[in-house]
């Protein structure tokens, strides 16, 4: 079965980059039947979908206008991975960061979640 | 941006009880519409997917209906692990906006 296992630091200075990895058991990166995505949560934003990557022929990237200035969603095909760079961070970038895999936009599988915070 | 909501944002139930919890998108959205179920430190779980079709593994009891902007989630007869907090999601396009919850708990 697909197994996501994410990697990163939980806390993070402001003004900095928030850096995630989500490696990928099951599947591969470059299926041309699924999208990677970037999902946080926190008490004020709720779930917020931040973006994907995903292959057809080449990569291609969506990503929610609110982060589009700061967000970098890259696909490591030589380690079957995807990672998520925030640039420019503030407190309000403090939240559980999820890696999830679609299929027809619906994510039928999560990673473990990662606490970020955004602190001095 | 269509929005979603979700109503109500909280409910008491027995064990063995009927939940019904409602998703309204702003715009139609014909069904692509997703269910998942979140307990307290864990990632959410996929339930529901194009509004009615039961995920792999998932209980019977869970089912889905709607279509356009009003949505419904039902548990029939509520098990102990049922108590968690449910989300809807739009499945149309980009951004894939989730509602903000209903928290289920005991009564």
């Amino acid at each position: 079965q697909v197994q996501l296992q994410q990697s990163g630091p939980g806390l993070v200075k402001p003004s900095q980059t928030l850096s995630l990895t989500c490696a990928i058991s099951g599947d591969s990166v470059s299926t041309n039947n699924a999208a990677w995505n970037w999902i946080r949560q926190s008490p004020s934003r709720g779930l917020e979908w931040l973006g994907r990557t995903y292959y057809r022929s080449k990569w291609y990237n969506d990503y929610a206008v609110s982060v589009k200035s700061r967000i970098t969603i890259n696909p490591d095909t030589s380690k079957n991975q995807f990672s998520l760079q925030l640039n420019s961070v503030t407190p309000e970038d403090t939240a559980v960061y999820y890696c999830a895999r679609d299929r027809r936009a619906t994510f039928d599988n999560w990673g473990q979640g990662t606490l970020v915070t955004v602190s001095s | 941006d269509i929005q979603m909501t979700q109503s109500p944002s909280s409910v008491s139930a027995s064990i063995g009880d009927r939940v019904t919890i409602t998703c309204r998108a702003s715009q139609g959205i014909s069904s692509w519409l997703a269910w998942y179920q979140q307990k307290p430190g864990k990632a959410p779980k996929l339930l529901i997917y194009a509004a009615s079709s039961l995920h792999s593994g998932v209980p019977s009891r869970f089912s889905g209906s709607g279509s356009g902007t009003d949505f419904t989630l039902t548990i029939n007869s509520l098990q102990p692990e049922d108590f968690a907090t449910y989300y809807c999601q739009r499945a149309d396009s980009f951004p894939f906006t989730f509602g903000p919850g209903t928290k289920v708990d005991f009564k």
